[in-house]
């Protein structure tokens, strides 16, 4: 069973789209995340929930909207993508002992 | 000054040879320390925590240094698939946050 799962893999769009990723997971974990790595491979916070609750929100534009409908669910909403959101975003949960568990990925592309 | 630093090399060293990879945090608060790796277009995942008192596995061992405020990771008798780059992870204890290195790059070479 995969513990932490994100669709799509892979998304490529046109500027301008709106497009959301998802984000499950199956580890009872408290706290879900998105991160963002970009073309320099650094892995930079964007949000954090913590059961259902908006805990971190690391000045990402507001065209990027969470929603966590239950502590096992973090979706992302991106409005109006631009050339600059293309990377790769990665959902993670975590527990203060284990630490994280990535999901495998969305490799965005706006074009 | 960012959370977590560390050097991004990248690291060439041959196969069988011990290196060592260093990361220093700024907040002297932080309480939980881990090494993560992530492959080539894959995601990071958990190589190992980082305790007080230092821990092994396998080739492997990580030390934390809280007096100057940075942990280590050392690899024995370097394998090919040790290739990869390391990430260093910091929690400073509040809300599950954690701060990434940008980790630092290591190519074992035949």
């Amino acid at each position: 069973d995969t513990a932490v799962s994100q669709t799509p893999k892979y998304l490529v769009t046109q500027m301008g789209n709106d497009k959301s990723i998802k984000c499950e997971q199956n580890l009872g974990h408290d706290t879900m995340y998105w991160y963002k790595q970009d073309s320099k491979k650094f892995l930079k916070i964007m949000f954090s929930y913590n059961n259902k609750e908006l805990i971190i929100n690391e000045t990402v534009p507001n065209r990027f909207s969470p929603k966590s409908p239950d502590k096992a669910h973090l979706n992302l909403h991106i409005n109006s993508l631009e050339l600059g959101d293309s990377a790769v975003y990665f959902c993670a949960s975590s527990n203060e002992i284990y630490g994280y568990t990535f999901g495998s990925g969305t490799r965005l592309t706006v074009v | 000054r960012k959370e977590v630093e560390q050097d991004p090399g990248p690291f060439n060293v041959p196969e069988g040879a011990t290196v060592a990879f260093n990361c220093t945090y700024s907040n002297s608060a932080s309480q939980s320390f881990f090494w993560y790796r992530q492959d080539c277009r894959k995601e990071p995942k958990l190589l190992m925590s980082v305790y007080s008192s230092g821990n092994e596995d396998g080739r492997f061992t990580a030390q934390l240094n809280r007096a100057s405020q940075y942990i280590s990771l050392l690899i024995r008798d370097s394998k090919l698939s040790d290739s990869a780059t390391y990430l260093c992870v910091v929690n400073e204890n509040n809300f599950n946050k954690f701060y990434f290195g940008s980790g630092t790059k290591l190519n074992v070479k035949p």
